[in-house]
């Protein structure tokens, strides 16, 4: 039972362009989402999360957004740059300290 | 945030041999979690390590499997015991960096082959 799900394994982007990861749940019991980045060999790096009394969050060039009707969340890099290039996983948290993540979306940005 | 290192970065091992990866935290932490990270597959909790107290674990990890010590504030061991193929994964430790709830800071992970 995945209860946090991305479902675009993979996604290439256009450096300066939007780069746009898509995170759906199906727990409405989360209040906490977040936003981390990947890079072989290295752990999770956090980058950004949302609190569920929002439907926006922005810093520099990432912006989260939750639609929590739909149970969607994104996130939003623009402009994409090389250095974006990873793996980005959405977790959610409720009332426990559980992070809950999906499986990831590996993003590519092409020069 | 909290800064975590994590010993070895990668080990290959024979199957039934058991490694014991360590992690140490640059300030004392309540909670240290320890997670699995399968090829192509997301991460998945395996315990909660409290000090002072026996570990927490994730339904389908047993103790015998994966005994965890947590002597101290700022350290933690995770053991993979009589390993198999199957358990050839990255395994990661993380603990709570503060406000913002629920943000956890990772260590860079021990990437184990099981041959």
């Amino acid at each position: 039972d995945q209860q946090v799900k991305q479902n675009s394994p993979s996604l290439s982007v256009q450096e300066g362009r939007i780069s746009i990861l898509n995170c759906d749940y199906t727990n409405s019991m989360f209040d906490y989402f977040l936003w981390y980045k990947k890079y072989p060999a290295e752990g999770p790096t956090f980058l950004i999360s949302i609190s569920s009394i929002k439907d926006k969050n922005e810093d520099g060039r990432f912006t989260v957004f939750l639609n929590k009707s739909a149970k969607h969340l994104s996130l939003h890099i623009v402009p994409s740059q090389p250095g974006d290039s990873a793996v980005y996983f959405c977790a959610a948290s409720g009332s426990n300290y559980q992070l809950i993540w999906g499986a990831g979306t590996k993003l590519i940005i092409k020069p | 945030s909290a800064v975590i290192s994590q010993k070895p970065s990668r080990d290959i091992c024979q199957r039934g041999t058991s490694l014991t990866i360590q992690c140490q935290v640059d300030s004392q932490v309540t909670m240290m979690f320890w997670y699995r990270q399968q090829p192509g597959q997301s991460l998945t909790l395996i315990a909660t390590a409290n000090q002072g107290s026996e570990a927490t674990y994730e339904s389908g990890f047993v103790i015998d499997k994966f005994p965890i010590s947590r002597p101290n504030l700022t350290f933690s061991t995770l053991t993979v015991s009589n390993m198999s193929p199957e358990d050839s994964s990255i395994y990661l430790c993380s603990v709570f960096g503060g406000a913002p709830k629920n943000i956890q800071y990772f260590g860079a992970g021990t990437r184990l082959s099981v041959l």
